[in-house]
This record gives structure tokens, C-alpha cells and sequence, in this order.
């Protein structure tokens, strides 16, 4: 079935530093890329998406790459601060899968002052 | 306006015993979803409810697990004879659909259950 892999599991980096997490998926017809923020104790929230006719989008110091060949897409946090320290998801939604997502597994970012 | 409610946010049962979860989405959000976190786990679909269609519960994981959603609005997960494995937090989201819309997810805080 539709799959979507996500790397690393668990990132720490130095304040000031880039956080990069990559995700890819299994199915090619797949057209909207999100990428969701959860802080502790509550739900995830859009940060930015991408769709299939993009290759890359920006947003102050977020930015998201998509490569439709290789099927995979990338989240980069420039210049991080102690507030980025959340759980990251990738999401893809599939071709036949109507509005629904398929989530990656997270990855735990943790941006030390 | 008022986001994605979700009732109770805590719930700790017994084996065995039945579970409700309550979603309330935005108003005007013709879909909803529920998905279920385990412990440092990603995002597992459950069911999308989309407007009057028949529900999509290919994710729902056993018998056990059910939901409606009346009216088109509030949506409730019923969970029967739970099992320790069903502890996790438990999470609704609802987004506009059709010509012009994101499909952006807009989630709730969740219902965390714990089944002792």
C-alpha cells in the first residue's frame, strides 16, 4: 500500500544551525506534500506544503524541496531557535486516497540554546 | 473562530471496558478524519468522513473500532472492549474540501487513552 518513510527519527542541533528531514514516498501520482509542526500537548499544524508542480517553496527560514523522480522531499530550517524543538511529520497524499493523508513517523527535533 | 474540539482530553479505563471519543470539527469543514498516535509513533489513519459519501475505514485496525459522524458535524469513535494496545492519544481533524481549498488538516489537541 501507500508508504511514507521519514529520516531522521530524532535530530539535535546547535541554535543557530540548519535542521534538514527527508521523507519519501511509494506512489507517483501523489501530488501534495505537507509538512505538519506538533508541539507537546497539542495537535500537529500545517508549516508549509509543496504540490507535485513545485520543485521548491520557501518561507522565511523554512523551506521545502520536492524531486518527483526520486520521490522524495526535504525540509530545511535555517538559522534554528530553541521554538523549532517540536516533532516534525511528512505527509503525502496519494492519487486515489481523496483528501486523506498518509503521515511519515516523525522526527523529534530538539534545538540546543 | 473556534478550532477542532475534542472530548474528553484524558480518558483512563479498564480492559474491556467501552470508550467514547468525542469530535467537534470548525464549522463549515465538510471532512473529518481520526487518527491514533501510540507513544513516540507517527500519525496512523483510522477513517475520513467526507460530507454525505460512505466513510473511508480502511484504516480502522479491528472490529472493535467504529465511528459515525451525525448530522455532518460531530464526529464519535467508539472504541469496544479495549485493549492495553489501544492506549494512545487519539486525533481529529477536519479541512474544507473542493475548488479552491488547501486540504490543509486542521487538528484538535487530541484524546489521550489509557487502558489499564
Amino acid at each position: 500500500g501507500e508508504n511514507v518513510e521519514q529520516h531522521p527519527s530524532t535530530l539535535s542541533v546547535q541554535e543557530g544551525d540548519s535542521a534538514v528531514i527527508k521523507c519519501t514516498y511509494s506512489d507517483s501520482a501523489s501530488n501534495y506534500f505537507p509538512w505538519y509542526k506538533q508541539e507537546l500537548g497539542k495537535g500537529p499544524q500545517l508549516i508549509i506544503d509543496i504540490r507535485s508542480n513545485v520543485g521548491e517553496k520557501k518561507d522565511q527560514r523554512i523551506a521545502v524541496t520536492l524531486n518527483k523522480t526520486a520521490k522524495h522531499f526535504s525540509l530545511h530550517i535555517t538559522e534554528t531557535q530553541p521554538e523549532d524543538s517540536a516533532v516534525y511529520f511528512c505527509a503525502a497524499r496519494f492519487n486515489n486516497a481523496g483528501n486523506m493523508l498518509t503521515f511519515g513517523g516523525g522526527t523529534r527535533l530538539m534545538v540546543k540554546p | 473562530g473556534a478550532g477542532v474540539s475534542q472530548s474528553p482530553s484524558n480518558k483512563v479505563t479498564e480492559k474491556g471496558k467501552d470508550v467514547e471519543l468525542r469530535c467537534d470539527p470548525i464549522s463549515g469543514h465538510t471532512a473529518l478524519y481520526w487518527y491514533r498516535q501510540s507513544l513516540g509513533q507517527g500519525l496512523e489513519f483510522l477513517i475520513y468522513f467526507q460530507g454525505n459519501s460512505a466513510p473511508d475505514k480502511s484504516g480502522l485496525p479491528s472490529d472493535r473500532f467504529s465511528a459515525e459522524r451525525t448530522g455532518g458535524s460531530v464526529s464519535t469513535l467508539t472504541i469496544q472492549r479495549t485493549q492495553q494496545e489501544d492506549s494512545a492519544v487519539y486525533l481529529c481533524a477536519s479541512s474544507v474540501l473542493g475548488t479552491g481549498a488547501t486540504g490543509e488538516l486542521f487538528f484538535g489537541e487530541g484524546s489521550r487513552l489509557t487502558v489499564l
